[in-house]
């Protein structure tokens, strides 16, 4: 079954502004990857946070994790036309590194 | 130079038919997976081989057959395609079978059943 949710499903915000993406899961986790999809291409790998991290940064992305409530959310600050792409969460249970995707949230940023 | 690659990346037949999908990935990693995602974008692991064994294998119909003649490719065969096996389809690697995670995807082959 699906792993994780996201929220909202589409979000189209201004060149400039913040975006941010939240994710829920259902289980217990060994981290949580945050993952962009240009149309027509494939994944790639943004930022990991593991269980026992509350917050981590890269660049102008920031994520953060609460395993209490099972949820993770993604920001993007400042953002840029660029970074119009679907964004997915993924879990890994660590069940043989398999991960599990969420349903992803589908950015736009306009000029 | 590319990681992960994938061949063809666009794949129309006809119901029935028989097809593959080449993987290879140049990043010298023991983990290879395909994955699917659907036309609603959602994404759901099919197989996962690690050192060229079979380690995850999802509810897959039996019509999918993964190949993995060494730990740099991945194949992936569909015998008698269905309509719904319409999708695309991605090759993705890790370093190891473990759970420190980072996935690496290949471009994805989209896969048309008519």
């Amino acid at each position: 079954s699906q792993q994780g949710e996201e929220d909202p499903q589409a979000l189209s915000i201004q060149e400039g502004e913040n975006a941010t993406m939240n994710c829920s899961y259902k289980t217990s986790i060994n981290n949580l990857q945050w993952y962009r999809q240009n149309s027509g291409r494939g994944l790639v790998h943004l930022i990991l946070i593991r269980s026992n991290e509350r917050e981590k940064h890269s660049g102008r992305l920031r994520v953060t994790l609460d395993t209490s409530k099972k949820s993770s959310s993604l920001l993007i600050t400042a953002s840029r036309a660029a970074d119009t792409a679907s964004y997915f969460c993924a879990t890994d249970t660590g069940t043989a590194s398999k991960l599990t995707f969420g349903t992803g949230t589908r950015l736009q940023v306009t000029l | 130079d590319t990681a992960v690659s994938q061949t063809p990346k666009y794949l129309v037949t006809q119901m029935g038919n028989d097809k593959s999908i080449k993987c290879e990935q140049n990043l010298g990693h023991d983990t290879m997976y395909w994955y699917k995602q659907d036309s609603k974008k959602f994404l759901k692991i099919m197989f996962s081989y690690n050192n060229k064994e079979l380690i995850i294998n999802e509810t897959v119909p039996n019509r999918f057959s993964p190949k993995s003649p060494d730990k740099a490719h991945l194949n992936l065969h569909i015998n008698s395609l269905e309509l719904g096996d319409s999708a695309v389809y991605f090759c993705a690697s890790s370093q190891d079978s473990g759970a420190s995670g980072r996935k690496f995807f290949g471009p994805g082959t989209r896969l048309t059943v008519l």
